[in-house]
Order: structure tokens, then C-alpha cells, then sequence
């Protein structure tokens, strides 16, 4: 079975820039998250989706973040402007199908650097 | 949201078992305790999880007090492979933070050969 997919896995910008990130979940899941992991702490939940709606967005700096599920599959998280301290691994978890419901399973994050 | 208390790290020697502890005084009673680990430059993997009994898995023992308020993690035989970040979670149930992770610092454990 594959897992959560990611893309791109680094990206280095410099600050104003934006960026966009990339996750395409386990096929069957409804449910999927976007994380950001700033070095030495554990992940933060920026967004939670159910399908194509938004459950959680709570966390999620609106000023700068947006995300998108469209068609309730594949997701894109967006930064504009990046700023120095959205230096961070941007994790993609999914979960949902009947049988491992109580799990999320993680990509393996897109570390972004900006300088 | 409720939280977790860890120590920041700990060490093992390879194929010996390591009890991993986590407190949670203020777990409500809906609130499932899960266990998760994160191996260097890798993307957090569920361990196990469990309620109010305890539970065992492939790759892990989940221990929880009678009171819930401590649950303890045990890896049986620890191997190198076991070197990661160790997460303590409590998952809220119901409403619209259903699923939702609130992870915290987590144990660092240390597997020596």
C-alpha cells in the first residue's frame, strides 16, 4: 500500500517569497492534515480537513497560509509572503478508512528553508 | 486541550526493555492515549493506543493506570532501530476536534549498542 506522498521534499526561498507544498494522501482516507514542525519541537496541527471542508483551520496564520482539498483528494499548502520563521518541516498526515481509523499515517515532510 | 507531561529523554541498551512514562492528571474520560514515535528526518509513525485497558501490538505495550492518570509505553526489546522521538498524546473525541494530535516535546530515546 502506498503511503503519503509529499512534494517537493526541500525548498529553499528567500523571505517575501511563496511557496506551495504538495501532499496526495492514502487512497481512502477522508480525513487529511498539514503540520509544522519547527526544529526541536513536535508538529503543530495548521489545518484539518474532512473531505473537502475544513474541520480545524484554528492554528493556521490566515494572513499568509491557505490550503486547499479540492475534490477531496490531493492538497496543496500555500505560503505568501514567507517569513524567517516559517523555517520548519511541513508534515502531510491522512486517516480515515475503516480499518485504521485511529491512526494517521505522516509523509515524510517538506523541510523549507527561507533566508 | 489536554496536556501531557514526558521526561525529555532517556537511554537503553539494545535488547533490553525500556518503560517509557507519560502523565496526564487531566485526561477526560472520552480521551484516547496514543503513542506515536518520530525516527530522525522521518515523518511521526503511530505506535499504539488504547482507553482505559491495556493493550499490546507488534510493536509495542500500552500499560494506563487504573486512574488514567499515567500510562506507560513499553518497547519489550529495544533495538537501535528504536532510536526516535517518543509522543505521548491524548486524542480528543467528538465534536469538530475529532482525530485531532496535539503533540508535545516528547521523549528523545537513546539506544546504545
Amino acid at each position: 500500500e502506498a503511503g503519503v506522498a509529499q512534494s517537493p521534499r526541500y525548498k529553499i526561498i528567500e523571505k517575501r517569497q511563496s511557496v506551495a507544498f504538495w501532499c496526495n494522501p492514502i487512497s481512502g482516507h477522508a480525513t487529511l492534515y498539514w503540520y509544522q514542525q519547527i526544529l526541536g519541537q513536535g508538529p503543530k496541527l495548521l489545518i484539518q480537513f474532512q473531505n473537502n471542508g475544513v474541520v480545524d483551520d484554528s492554528q493556521l496564520p490566515k494572513d499568509r497560509f491557505s490550503a486547499e482539498r479540492l475534490k477531496g483528494v490531493d492538497s496543496t499548502l500555500k505560503i505568501q509572503p514567507a517569513k524567517l520563521e516559517d523555517s520548519a518541516v511541513y508534515l502531510c498526515a491522512s486517516s480515515g478508512d475503516r480499518y485504521t481509523y485511529n491512526e494517521q499515517f505522516f509523509g515524510p515532510g517538506t523541510r523549507l528553508t527561507v533566508l | 486541550d489536554a496536556k501531557t507531561t514526558q521526561p525529555n529523554s532517556m537511554e537503553s541498551n539494545e535488547e533490553e526493555p525500556v518503560h517509557l512514562p507519560c502523565n496526564h492528571s487531566t485526561i477526560s474520560g472520552t480521551d484516547y492515549i496514543h503513542w506515536y514515535r518520530q525516527l530522525p528526518s522521518q515523518g511521526p509513525e503511530y505506535v499504539i493506543h488504547g482507553l482505559t485497558s491495556n493493550v499490546n501490538n507488534r510493536m509495542a505495550s500500552l500499560a494506563i493506570a487504573e486512574d488514567r492518570k499515567s500510562s506507560t509505553l513499553i518497547l519489550h526489546r529495544a533495538t537501535l532501530r528504536d532510536a526516535a522521538v517518543y509522543y505521548c498524546i491524548l486524542r480528543e473525541s467528538g465534536g469538530t476536534s475529532y482525530g485531532k494530535l496535539t503533540f508535545g516535546q516528547g521523549t528523545i530515546l537513546t539506544v546504545h549498542p
